[in-house]
């Protein structure tokens, strides 16, 4: 079965850091394209960023609201994904999804991880 | 990019049909045949019921179906039962800086 299980949220002051993980199962994280989706109340779902699929040179993409503050990264010995959060702010607060994505959308997302930016 | 616009709740009796609207613009719905439909239960991760505008998944029911005209895509979920009542969102792939863009949700109330 097909597992991505999301951990490492918390609670962060504006300006910190914080990274995420993303420990998937049951298939080879290299061989997709995993992307972090976040839900918030204020901001519904957003899509965050992406890495690509070893084949595809493993580049990776960015939403605008986190481009430069977020690095995506894998981990292909632990079957991880990674998620580096800088320069936080208050509306990066929200849950985490770590996604698998076939062509065009999402098919398998993991629980979810909260992150909270407040002071 | 905007999100795409749905209508905030839609409601039925159970085995009457509902249709959820998901509208966007020229460059994502209107382009790309990527719509997709995800179903949200409170506290729980979003799962996917349609994909590429008309596609089900497996063990999704046929009574949920998908159509696209112009900017706008529509999900119908026939014969409504009570464990239909959920969360409903809509996404589109864009193809520009932010890839993927998501509707603002539509709660379904089964009455």
């Amino acid at each position: 079965e097909v597992q991505l299980v999301e951990s490492g949220g918390g609670l962060v002051k504006p300006g910190g850091s914080l990274r995420l993980s993303c420990a998937a199962s049951g298939l080879t994280s290299s061989d997709f394209y995993i992307n972090w989706v976040r839900q918030s109340p204020g901001r519904g779902l957003e899509w965050v960023a992406l890495i690509k699929s070893q084949n595809h040179g493993s580049k990776t993409e960015y939403g605008t609201p986190v481009s430069g503050r977020f690095t995506v990264s894998r981990d292909d010995s632990q079957n991880t994904v990674s998620l580096q959060m800088s320069r936080l702010k208050i509306e990066d607060t929200g849950v985490y999804y770590c996604v698998r994505e076939a062509v065009g959308y999402f098919d398998k997302w993991g629980q979810g991880t909260v992150v909270t930016v407040s002071s | 990019q905007s999100a795409l616009t749905q209508p905030p709740s839609a409601s039925g009796s159970p085995g009457q049909s509902v249709t959820i609207s998901c509208t966007g613009s020229s460059s994502d719905v209107g382009h790309y045949n990527y719509v997709a439909w995800y179903k949200q239960h409170p506290g729980k991760a979003p799962t996917l019921i349609l994909y590429d505008v008309t596609k089900r998944p497996s063990g999704i029911p046929d009574r949920f179906s998908g159509s696209k005209s112009g900017n706008t895509a529509s999900l119908t979920v026939s014969g409504l039962q009570p464990e239909d009542e959920a969360d409903y969102y809509c996404s589109s792939y864009t193809g520009r800086d932010n890839l993927y863009v998501f509707g603002t949700g539509t709660t379904v109330t089964v009455l």
